[in-house]
């Protein structure tokens, strides 16, 4: 079946010590989204690419990095993880981005981080 | 600024029917979105409206009023299962998604 992948399910890294998030897709989607979502809360955006064309988040921490080395494979780097970083990320992907349920994303399962 | 609002949490009893609303402010609409997320997991589609009216899907539906800047989702012969966070999320005239931060739905048997 196409889907969106997330490894590992859980992280538990230590406070700033870099770690890394994968996230594959076999839907061969265009976009690929990086959110972060906090309990209760709405996922809010960090990151996404629309091909290899990356677009940054206006408010995401410097900490935050993201890589697409293809069309399938999206990587979130936290370089430095605080307490405060300590979330569910979820990786996204849609078809394209110009209107009408062509936009609609799919989720992976998302990778909860622990930082301890 | 722009802002999706909808209930915090929501009760209902099993095989009755429930109505989580959704209303937002934002800059331009290209459509809404409905997406369902146990919890701990990933957020599913539900539903997609852009246009006014309803959309039926199952027990499910879906209504949008653009003049008004509201959405329901309807959920009918409620289910166990359907014990879930709701989210409303709107996609604006940059084609980025406004999310909302939920509807807690229980389920009471």
């Amino acid at each position: 079946d196409a889907m969106v992948i997330q490894n590992p399910r859980y992280q538990v890294t230590q406070f700033g010590k870099p770690v890394t998030l994968s996230c594959s897709q076999t839907l061969n989607h265009n976009v690929m989204y990086w959110y972060q979502q906090k309990s209760s809360q709405a996922p809010k955006l960090l990151f996404h690419y629309y091909d290899k064309d990356f677009n940054n988040e206006a408010d995401t921490p410097d900490n935050f990095q993201s890589r697409r080395p293809n069309t399938s494979f999206c990587f979130l780097d936290i370089r430095s993880p605080g307490l405060g970083d300590a979330a569910m990320y979820l990786c996204a992907t849609s078809r394209d981005q110009g209107g009408g349920p062509v936009d609609t994303q799919y989720f992976g399962p998302g990778t909860r981080l622990t930082v301890l | 600024g722009q802002n999706i609002d909808q209930p915090t949490e929501m009760t209902a009893t099993e095989g009755a029917i429930v109505q989580i609303n959704c209303t937002y402010q934002t800059s331009g609409f290209n459509g809404l979105f409905w997406y369902q997320q146990h919890a701990g997991e990933a957020p599913t589609f539900l539903s997609y409206n852009v246009l006014d009216g309803l959309e039926e899907k199952g027990r499910f539906s879906s209504f949008l009023s653009r003049s008004k800047g509201y959405s329901y989702l309807l959920l009918k012969e409620l289910q166990m299962k359907d014990s879930a966070s709701y989210l409303c999320a709107v996609m604006d005239s940059n084609y980025q998604l406004i999310w909302g931060a939920g509807t807690k739905l229980i389920i009471k048997p």
